[in-house]
């Protein structure tokens, strides 16, 4: 079974930039998460999508952040304009959908805004 | 709110002890329970998941033990190697999404 694809694996960017980051989950999974994992911290949900639709983007900073799922398979996250403290690794995760499966992580892209 | 805690941050241990990750939660209405490994600068790998109806999950030298009603989870690994060195994280489901602790920073020193 193919794992949960991410891409890019790095980018560095300055302050003000926009970047944009895919995911492609495993095949059949319904349910597609991005978090953000600031160094020495566990990650943090972004937002959730149950198939091609937000199930929870309470944690998504909206004036910056934006993220879709087109046709309810790949994921686009993009921030626009990138602030310091958004240098992260961004983690796309994926599931089955039922509350008793476990999650499958790609990756990751590590970003650094410099 | 789901607060997950895992003690301690970092642990260092020659190679070949036995040892015990712990991991705590404040709110025991869970669906599951899942460790993960994470290796520097990489993703996360499941290690073990372990439902609410149960109480352990082995794989290998892992066993992870969930007391639901104390809110507690315990990673055991046997006779530890240089290959174990990672950060340990426990994630936490409940009805609204996955919580994470801090995670444990493991180092085996041959």
């Amino acid at each position: 079974e193919a794992g949960v694809a991410q891409s890019p694996r790095y980018k560095i960017i300055e302050k003000r930039q926009s970047v944009a980051f895919w995911c492609n989950p495993i095949s059949g999974h319904a349910t597609l998460y991005w978090y953000q994992q600031i160094l020495g911290q566990g990650p943090k949900l972004l937002i959730q999508f149950q198939n091609n639709g937000v199930v929870d983007d309470s944690q998504l900073p909206k004036d910056r952040f934006s993220a879709e799922r087109l046709k309810g398979v790949d994921s686009t996250l993009k921030i626009q304009p990138a602030k310091l403290e958004d240098s992260a690794v961004y983690l796309c995760a994926s599931s089955l959908g039922f509350l008793r499966d476990g999650y499958t992580f790609g990756s990751g892209t590590r970003l650094t805004v410099v | 709110k789901q607060e997950v805690t895992q003690i301690p941050a970092a642990l260092s241990v020659p190679e070949g002890e036995n040892l015990v990750l712990n991991c705590s939660f404040t709110d025991s209405a869970i669906y599951n329970l899942q460790w993960f490994r994470q290796d520097p600068g990489k993703g996360l790998t499941s290690l073990l998941l372990i439902q609410s109806s149960q109480r352990e999950q082995t794989s290998g030298r892992l066993n992870a033990s969930l007391d639901k009603s104390s809110g507690r989870s315990t990673l055991y690994i046997a006779a530890s190697q240089p290959g174990d060195s990672a950060t340990y994280l426990c994630a936490v489901r409940s009805a609204r999404q996955l919580t994470f602790g801090s995670g444990t920073q493991l180092t085996v020193l041959p």
